[in-house]
């Protein structure tokens, strides 16, 4: 069946340090991509997506490639500020009826 | 576009109790779900459906019920409140193609003691 997942956290960071966040999935046919963040106290929102192979999604800094051949999709930002401390989840959509979540990785960022 | 809204924000019920998560869409979505987050874990859905008068089970249904009358609302049943009921339950919406994302709700908290 259709899976996804992604690095436990929790990942801490200081602040303009590097980071990636590994994704990688299973799936029939061709997914389409997503990250989607949580602040704390609210619900999820995305954050980029990315809809066929080798496609780039990017959003406030944030990237991440579409890989067919690794089938995977990290999430990456080159300089983390504190403000992006929150819960980052990799998601899958084979066009079913529903998203298939991973478990979610929370990111500290230390000042 | 107020997008998903979820009412209420906060419940505190006790064992035994009955209550009705509301939510409800204005962006004409067919798809709409329901989902719980225990703390510090990641998403389980409920219910969901693909339109008006349809519903599904999702991965934990149990305890739970939910209708769907019309395109914009898809309010939460639970019959008989547990504590393990407790948790922060989310809606969304998606425009039902796999290349649209799900548009979620700001939650309600709900606490069963």
């Amino acid at each position: 069946g259709n899976s996804v997942t992604q690095m436990e956290g929790p990942v801490t960071l200081s602040e303009e340090a590097f980071l990636t966040i590994n994704c990688t999935y299973t799936a029939t046919g061709y997914p389409s991509l997503f990250w989607y963040v949580q602040y704390p106290g609210e619900g999820l929102q995305l954050l980029l997506k990315a809809t066929k192979a080798d496609d780039k999604g990017s959003n406030k800094g944030f990237e991440a490639t579409y890989r067919k051949e690794t089938t995977s999709f990290h999430l990456e930002k080159g300089s983390v500020q504190v403000s992006d401390s929150a819960v980052y989840f990799c998601a899958l959509d084979t066009g079913g009826f529903k998203t298939i979540f991973g478990a979610g990785t929370r990111l500290f960022v230390k000042a | 576009n107020a997008g998903v809204t979820q009412t209420p924000k906060f419940r505190i019920l006790k064992i035994g109790q009955s209550m009705t998560l509301q939510c409800a869409q204005d962006m004409n979505h067919n798809y709409m779900y329901w989902y719980r987050q225990d703390p510090g874990m990641g998403l389980k859905l409920i219910y969901y459906s693909v339109g008006a008068g349809i519903t599904d089970k999702g991965e934990v249904p149990n305890g739970y019920n939910v209708s769907r009358s019309t395109t914009e609302d898809f309010p939460l049943r639970l019959e008989l409140a547990a504590p393990s009921q407790t948790s922060v339950y989310f809606c969304a919406s998606n425009a039902g193609t796999a290349r649209n994302e799900q548009y979620f709700g700001p939650g309600t908290r709900l606490t069963v003691t």
